[in-house]
């Protein structure tokens, strides 16, 4: 079975760090481009970030460059959004995502989700 | 990068046929064939339904569609059962080799 799982979310303080996972199974991870997106309260979804393959091509959204990395490693089939100087803003359900591939071909759309994992920023 | 424009909700009947729009501008929507759209139901994760405008995964209902006309893309979805009620959420790939999504549609089945 495909499956994406995040973990790492949890309540901390204006300022503070947490470093958020996605562990991938049941596929081979290393081509695949993957995703955050995070959801807050009541609100739609926000795209965060994306790493290719390989890691060579990493975006960011504006709001959140310069404080948040995002990171894979392939041997652990798992990606990584390390989050720095939260803010009451960031707070939200994080969501890691791949990106749909067919017969060699790489789309700009997410066919598989993880759960999600919460971070609350709050003092 | 702003959020793609979509009504914040939309009604209709079981059997009626409903239709979300999603507006960018030429730097994303109307720039690629790369628009998709989500199904959410409430607690839940998101669900890909249609990728690059128009194609349906595998599995998803035929009653789904996509569309687009210069910047505006659009979700129909004919025959509306109960099941359908959920939000929908437009997404588009940038100019920025970014992504953007829309503010989501909350769908109610009458």
């Amino acid at each position: 079975e495909v499956r994406l799982v995040e973990s790492g979310g949890g309540l901390v303080k204006p300022g503070g760090s947490l470093r958020l996972s996605c562990a991938a199974s049941g596929f081979t991870f290393s081509p695949y481009s993957m995703n955050w997106v995070r959801q807050a309260p009541g609100k739609g979804l926000e795209w965060v970030s994306s790493i290719s393959g390989s890691s060579r091509d990493i975006s960011y959204t504006d709001s959140v460059k310069g404080r948040f990395t995002i990171s894979r490693e392939n041997a652990k089939n798992s990606l990584y959004l390390q989050v720095n100087s939260l803010r009451a803003e960031d707070t939200a359900v994080y969501y890691c995502a791949r990106d749909r591939a067919s017969a060699g071909r790489y789309f700009y759309a997410m066919d598989v989700w993880g759960p999600g994992t919460t971070v609350t920023v709050s003092s | 990068q702003s959020a793609l424009t979509q009504p914040a909700s939309v009604s209709g009947s079981p059997g009626q046929s409903i239709t979300i729009s999603c507006t960018g501008t030429n730097g994303d929507v109307g720039g690629y064939n790369y628009v998709s759209w989500y199904q959410q139901h409430p607690g839940k994760a998101p669900k890909l339904i249609i990728y690059d405008v128009t194609n349906r995964p595998s599995g998803v209902s035929n009653r789904f569609s996509g569309s687009k006309s210069g910047n505006t893309a659009s979700l129909t979805i004919s025959g509306l059962q109960a099941e359908d009620e959920a939000d929908y959420h437009c997404a588009s790939y940038t100019s920025s080799s970014t992504r953007v999504f829309g503010g989501g549609t909350k769908l109610t089945v009458l």
